[in-house]
């Protein structure tokens, strides 16, 4: 079946402008999350859903960086007014449920802010 | 914060080689898991190990945990130039969901 996709899978965006990094989580997974992941560094943890409610944002860098779910399926990461350390790989996974520890990944976004 | 730390961060063998992949974390924890990545895109999930547990296999991988000193260790045995990736240890906990944690990653090459 499909596994996770991501969209765009490179952005290229000058400081200052808004993104939207997209999220396709596996159909029928519940749970989704957001990482970033700076050159040759592990994965931060952003943001989790369940359905579409985040009881999780305590990851999230700052008032710029915000995200939403809607139909408990596609996600959305949006980032105001770039700046230059905001250039990582943005990698979404989803979950079956809860319950279940195995993530599954998508390829990841590349965002790279000039 | 990084829950796990790998050990060490980065390794180069020769092909055929066994590799041993050193994982370290700090609270309790109710699972562990390994991550492949390659080519610093989506991860692949490869062997989960719970808390209960001591030793697990899965083909050319052997996880152990020992929880009284917090430290997990990888082994890929027989390795081949397609297992160089970077390998992360993940910790799962719960806290309201399961919340998964991963380290930096240990770079390994694999020398045809």
């Amino acid at each position: 079946g499909a596994g996770v996709s991501q969209s765009p899978s490179n952005k290229v965006t000058e400081k200052g402008k808004d993104v939207e990094l997209r999220c396709d989580p596996i159909s029928g997974h519940t749970a989704l999350y957001w990482y970033r992941q700076s050159l040759g560094q592990g994965l931060e943890f952003l943001i989790y859903f369940q359905g579409n409610s985040a009881p999780d944002k305590s990851g999230l860098p700052s008032d710029r960086f915000s995200a939403e779910r809607t139909g408990g399926s596609v996600s959305t990461l949006t980032i105001q007014r770039t700046q230059q350390e905001d250039s990582a790989v943005y990698l979404c996974a989803s979950s079956s449920d809860t319950l279940s520890y195995e993530q599954y990944f998508g390829p990841g976004t590349r965002l790279t802010v000039t | 914060s990084q829950q796990g730390e790998e050990d060490p961060q980065a390794l180069s063998i020769q092909e055929g080689e066994n590799a041993t992949m050193n994982c370290s974390y700090k609270t309790s924890i109710n699972n562990l898991q390994w991550y492949r990545q390659n080519s610093g895109r989506g991860l692949v999930h490869l062997i989960l190990i719970r808390s209960n547990e001591r030793e697990k296999h899965s083909g050319r991988l052997r996880v152990t945990l020992d929880t009284s000193k917090k430290s997990s260790s990888l082994l890929i045995t027989a390795s081949r130039a397609a297992d160089t990736a970077s390998y992360f240890c993940a910790t799962g906990t719960s806290g309201g969901y399961q919340k998964v944690t991963f380290g930096i990653g240990t770079k390994l090459q694999v020398i045809p």
